[in-house]
């Protein structure tokens, strides 16, 4: 286990809806990044947030947005869902200095 | 081209073989090479961790990073069923960066 827990574990939305996924980091990190993972592909990056700033972003449109507390939990937001939306989404957290990611279980959304 | 490139599978051996997985990348910022596992419907779990180029071993499991040719491989010595499962290549700039995955090669150990 690596300590970094995500909420919900599965999630059933409709097109257009928004939806609210959250993270606990490991105890420690400071660092926490978000990926989406199709099926039958590799995650995907969406961002990285350090010090409850966004600190670097992959090729995802605004409506995919987050959040980190001063605690280094994370929250990560998607407005408007579309079916393509529907994937496994992972969080991975991190110290800021070091490269190794740890990731959770994971949330799947499913779009209808 | 795709920056990381990986083999999907499956790939099948029988149990107690060496198993030789392989990516190929082609952005030569990368600096970081990891290999992480995934069971079905779970997180991926970090297996090895290298920077820049040579080996790194770690119980059956050995990494080799080849920065020249942009070739990384993780080689599983006497393969057990249990390792029956879908292992990513990920790689990373440095810094703001999120990891750069392949598309992850399933894994299948023969009893």
């Amino acid at each position: 286990e690596t300590g970094v827990t995500q909420s919900p574990t599965h999630l059933i939305k409709t097109r257009g809806q928004q939806v609210t996924l959250r993270c606990s980091s490991q105890s420690g990190h400071n660092t926490v990044s978000w990926y989406q993972q199709a099926l039958g592909q590799g995650p995907q990056f969406i961002f990285q947030y350090y010090r409850e700033e966004e600190n670097g972003r992959g090729n995802f449109p605004p409506r995919f947005s987050g959040l980190q507390f001063p605690n280094y939990s994370s929250e990560l937001n998607v407005n408007a869902l579309e079916l393509d939306d529907s994937a496994l989404y992972l969080c991975a957290s991190s110290l800021r200095r070091e490269n190794i990611q740890y990731f959770g279980a994971g949330t799947r959304l499913s779009v209808l | 081209q795709k920056e990381v490139e990986q083999d999907p599978g499956p790939l099948s051996v029988p149990e107690g073989a060496i198993v030789s997985l392989n990516c190929t990348y082609s952005n030569s910022a990368f600096q970081y090479f990891m290999w992480y596992r995934q069971y079905s419907r779970k997180g991926p779990e970090l297996l090895m961790y290298t920077y820049s180029s040579g080996n790194k071993e770690d119980g059956r499991f050995t990494a080799q990073v080849d920065k020249s040719s942009k070739y990384i491989s993780l080689f599983i010595r006497d393969s057990q069923p249990s390792d029956s499962a879908t292992y990513l290549c990920a790689m990373l700039r440095g810094g703001a960066d999120g990891l750069t995955f392949g598309k992850g090669t399933h894994l299948i150990i023969q009893p």
